[in-house]
């Protein structure tokens, strides 16, 4: 069936460094993606959002990146911080019918931010 | 501004026992509600959403249900709970008759059954 996955399940970082999770997603219907962050034993926090019709989003220290030829998902973070540190999801949405209404998620991935 | 409430934060139940676990939203009106399970170290997996009052789909069969009995409460229920049945239980909500629109979670449930 369909379904959303992430390349790298951890990634370990040093503080002030880049990075840069990704997410390939398989459902070519899927027009919404957004990327959460989840602390240990927190709900996901939204973080940023992208729609289909963009390829690039940036917010605070986050770009989010579309490639809809190849259905890859990026989330970068700049000058990485100890308070990143946490398990990031992607997560899609498709545009018609059921799928409207359903927020589906990858595996997550691991960021360690090290001092 | 909009906010939702989860409760309890940890729960211990024995295998067999019911299960009633709650969820509202204030601050708006007519919301999708969901309910999403998350095993440890695992992605989540949507159990059900609500689009509108008595309004249920189910994603995958399973011991649990969902009921909501008002347009901003959402509740997932067990007759009997499996061992199987424990995890991490998030309720999520997004504004109704919309589409892409993210969801907000709750602070979620641990649910041990043991």
């Amino acid at each position: 069936g369909e379904s959303v996955g992430l390349h790298l399940p951890t990634l370990s970082v040093q503080e002030g460094d880049n990075s840069i999770i990704n997410c390939a997603y398989s459902n070519s219907a899927s027009d919404y993606f957004i990327w959460y962050k989840q602390e240990s034993g927190k709900g996901p926090q939204f973080i940023i959002d992208i729609r289909s019709n963009m390829d690039k989003r940036q917010g605070q220290r986050v770009t989010v990146l579309l490639n809809k030829t190849v259905k890859h998902l990026s989330l970068q973070i700049a000058a990485t911080q100890p308070g990143d540190s946490a398990v990031y999801f992607c997560a899609e949405m498709g545009n018609s019918g059921g799928s409207n209404y359903k927020l589906t998620f990858g595996k997550g991935t691991l960021l360690t931010v090290n001092p | 501004s909009q906010t939702i409430h989860q409760w309890p934060a940890t729960l211990v139940q024995p295998v067999g026992s019911p299960l009633s676990l709650e969820c509202t939203v204030e601050g708006t009106s007519n919301p999708n509600l969901y309910w999403y399970r998350q095993a440890a170290g695992r992605g989540l997996q949507l159990l059900f959403y609500s689009v509108g009052i008595g309004q249920i789909s189910s994603e995958v069969p399973q011991n649990l249900s969902a009921s909501r009995p008002q347009d901003r409460q959402f509740i997932l229920s067990s007759k009997k709970l499996l061992l199987s049945d424990s995890g991490f239980y998030l309720c999520a909500w997004r504004s109704g008759g919309t589409t892409n629109e993210k969801l907000f979670f709750g602070s979620g449930t641990q649910l041990s059954v043991l």
